[in-house]
């Protein structure tokens, strides 16, 4: 069953606009990762945070967690056409046949 | 390194075939899983290995088997198609320790069953 909801389903944004993309899930996390899959392709990894972290960084992208919120976002900033993917959060609840995936949110930039 | 390799890209099978999804990965990693991908459903785990000849099942193993003889190779077999596993299938692999479980994915197979 998945753990993960992401919100919104769909995104369709500006080039150089920021995009948001939120994830919510039901039970207690180690960590929370998040993938992009662009159309046709396998998930690539984008960022991990820890259950005892608040935010993250990672060039263009920033991660928050609110642990007592059960919720994750990411930020892409200054997005670009290349950015147009589906992009899936993964919560591990404790272990590797724990790892979750969302049903993901579609961003289509348009350049 | 080529990462995480998966064959077929494409198949089309009719109800009651078998066929083996072949699945290898050159970077040592002892976690290896697969997932079918449905719209609207993101990634289910079908079966999984935390290493060489130790398998379990995840969400959905129904009509799938798997076996683990090698680190590198982690091949998915259908016993019998039928049309409800019409589906994209990915393969994965992680190494073990580290912060989380980053997880390595291939390209993919598209299969149909008719």
């Amino acid at each position: 069953s998945q753990q993960g909801e992401e919100d919104p389903q769909a995104l369709s944004i500006q080039e150089g606009e920021n995009a948001t993309m939120n994830c919510s899930y039901k039970t207690s996390i180690n960590n929370l990762q998040w993938y992009r899959q662009n159309s046709g392709r396998g998930l690539v990894h984008l960022i991990l945070i820890r259950s005892n972290e608040r935010e993250k960084h990672s060039g263009r992208l920033r991660v928050t967690l609110d642990t007592s919120k059960k919720s994750s976002s990411l930020l892409i900033t200054a997005s670009r056409a290349a950015d147009t993917a589906s992009y899936f959060c993964a919560t591990d609840s404790g272990g590797y046949q724990k790892v979750t995936f969302g049903t993901g949110t579609k961003l289509q930039v348009i350049p | 390194n080529a990462g995480v390799t998966q064959t077929p890209k494409f198949q089309v099978l009719k109800t009651g075939q078998s066929m083996t999804l072949q699945c290898a990965q050159d970077m040592n990693h002892e976690y290896m899983s697969w997932y079918r991908q449905d719209p609207g459903m993101g990634l289910r785990l079908i079966h999984y290995s935390v290493g060489a000849g130790i398998t379990d099942q995840g969400e959905v193993p129904n009509g799938y088997n798997v076996s683990r003889s090698t680190t590198e190779d982690f091949p998915l077999r259908l016993l019998s198609a039928a049309p409800s596993q019409t589906s994209v299938y990915f393969c994965a692999s992680s190494a073990r320790g580290g912060q989380g479980y980053e997880q390595y994915f291939g390209p993919g197979t598209r299969l149909t069953v008719t």
